[in-house]
């Protein structure tokens, strides 16, 4: 069965500083990835995708992730952190079958202290 | 850019009470689903939607829930009969495939069970 696990519950950075998020997959099959942030009281957006293409995908806001098959990762990374980037941060992954349902990691709260 | 949108954004009900959760996906998606993410807790499926018909649900979706696409355009989750564990952000999502796409999340309804 597709899983995803977030390593980490809570980051906190400063301001201008790199990101780090991490999260590992289990997959019996080349797995589709994404990334989606989810704002206080706001919906759930799409960060970025990996869908077998690049393993490096870049997505909006200066994020970036990179697929390692060999260590069945796919961390979300930002060189520079904003206070707008606070939020919660989910790692996905498509599950099983054709039905095309998403199988959520746990999220990773992200504060950025000034 | 193109919004998936659901009604109304916070619902409280009695416990008991029936309530109907409303979406409008986007206009040209043909997949359907609804996820649901108690305060706390990781975003979990609920069912997905396709062709009039449900593809898949979990075993969170009992028979006190009920899908339908009533008019060609709205997507509505029915709760029969509330519990207090229902209480819940409750999203919708739409997409064009169900592979290698990141879809479309409403911003969810607050469902609060009393």
């Amino acid at each position: 069965a597709q899983s995803v696990t977030q390593l980490d519950s809570h980051v906190s950075v400063s301001e201008g500083t790199p990101v780090l998020l991490r999260c590992n997959y289990s997959s019996s099959y080349s797995p589709s990835l994404f990334w989606y942030v989810q704002h206080p009281n706001k919906g759930l957006q799409l960060l970025l995708k990996y869908t077998s293409a690049a393993t490096l995908v870049k997505g909006i806001n200066g994020f970036e992730a990179e697929f390692k098959k060999s260590e069945t990762s796919f961390h979300l990374t930002k060189p520079s952190a904003h206070m707008s980037d606070a939020a919660e941060y989910f790692c996905v992954v498509h599950g099983s079958g054709n039905t095309g349902k998403l199988i959520f990691g746990q999220g990773t709260t992200l504060q950025v202290k000034p | 850019e193109p919004e998936v949108t659901q009604t109304p954004s916070h619902q409280v009900t009695q416990m008991g009470q029936e309530v109907i959760l409303r979406c409008v996906p986007i206009s040209n998606h043909l997949y359907f689903y609804w996820y649901r993410q108690i305060l706390g807790q990781k975003v979990e499926f609920l069912v997905s939607f396709y062709n009039n018909e449900i593809s898949e649900k979990s075993e969170i979706f009992d028979d006190q829930f009920s899908v339908e696409r009533p008019d060609g355009s709205n997507f509505t989750l029915k709760i029969r009969s509330t519990k207090l564990e229902d209480s819940a952000m409750y999203f919708c999502a739409s997409g064009s495939t169900t592979r290698g796409y990141g879809y479309t999340f409403g911003s969810g309804t607050r469902l609060t069970v009393v």
